[in-house]
């Protein structure tokens, strides 16, 4: 009973690292996407995906890449870490071909960047 | 840019009041839901309204969606330190997954 999970749940960078925020999920839900959460800012979307092979920008998709090569992974990279990008990541999926679907979330990945 | 205003930002009340927190916007949306996230933990579904001018209840919470389907408000009834958390409103305005959320509320009720 998965569902969304999300590794690492921590990490810490230094500024220009980079690393790979992993997102897979066991439900056969197409659209997978990543949000950031700021105090004060709710969730802000930064990519999403609704299938295989297929990726979108969302509201602040700058300083991130992503891909989806099968159904159930969807990672985020960060290619070279700013301050800024200190947020708590969450990944989410549901089902596409509606827009009332309920939107499944990971735990999140607490990122600091030094 | 954010589409989904919610207020108030910050709730404290006592155990067996009432409050209504508002999700406001000037875009129209077909579906807005809400969802209610704690400590450590991703946001967690709660209803979906679909309708303009529904309502839908869940226990002791009302959800209302606007009769022009650009706003929703929550109420809670006799409200419990179970409820503390922080509630975000959420929907797809232009019907391209391009889910976004509004900036949350976020409630403590005192026992």
């Amino acid at each position: 009973n998965a569902g969304v999970t999300q590794t690492p749940k921590f990490q810490v960078l230094k500024t220009g690292q980079s690393m790979t925020l992993q997102c897979a999920q066991d439900m056969n839900h197409e659209y997978m996407s990543w949000y950031r959460q700021d105090p004060g800012m709710g969730l802000r979307l930064i990519h999403y995906s609704v299938g295989a092979g297929i990726t979108d920008q969302g509201e602040v998709p700058n300083g991130y890449n992503v891909s989806r090569s099968t159904t159930e992974d969807f990672p985020l990279r960060l290619l070279s870490a700013a301050p800024s990008q200190t947020s708590v990541y969450f990944c989410a999926s549901t089902l596409a071909g509606g827009h009332t679907g309920e939107l499944f979330f990971g735990e999140g990945s607490r990122l600091t960047v030094l | 840019t954010q589409l989904l205003e919610q207020s108030p930002q910050f709730l404290s009340i006592q155990e067996g009041e009432n409050l209504t927190v508002y999700c406001n916007s000037s875009s129209v949306f077909s579906s807005l839901q809400w969802y209610r996230q704690e400590p450590g933990e991703g946001p967690v579904l709660l209803v979906t309204v679909v309708t303009g001018g529904e309502v839908k209840k869940l226990k002791r919470l009302t959800f209302q969606f606007g009769d022009a389907r650009k706003d929703s408000s929550l109420h809670i009834t006799a409200a419990q330190p179970g409820d503390t958390g922080l509630y975000l409103c959420a929907g797809d305005p232009s019907g391209t997954y391009k889910y976004i959320f509004g900036t949350g509320t976020r409630l403590k009720v005192l026992a």
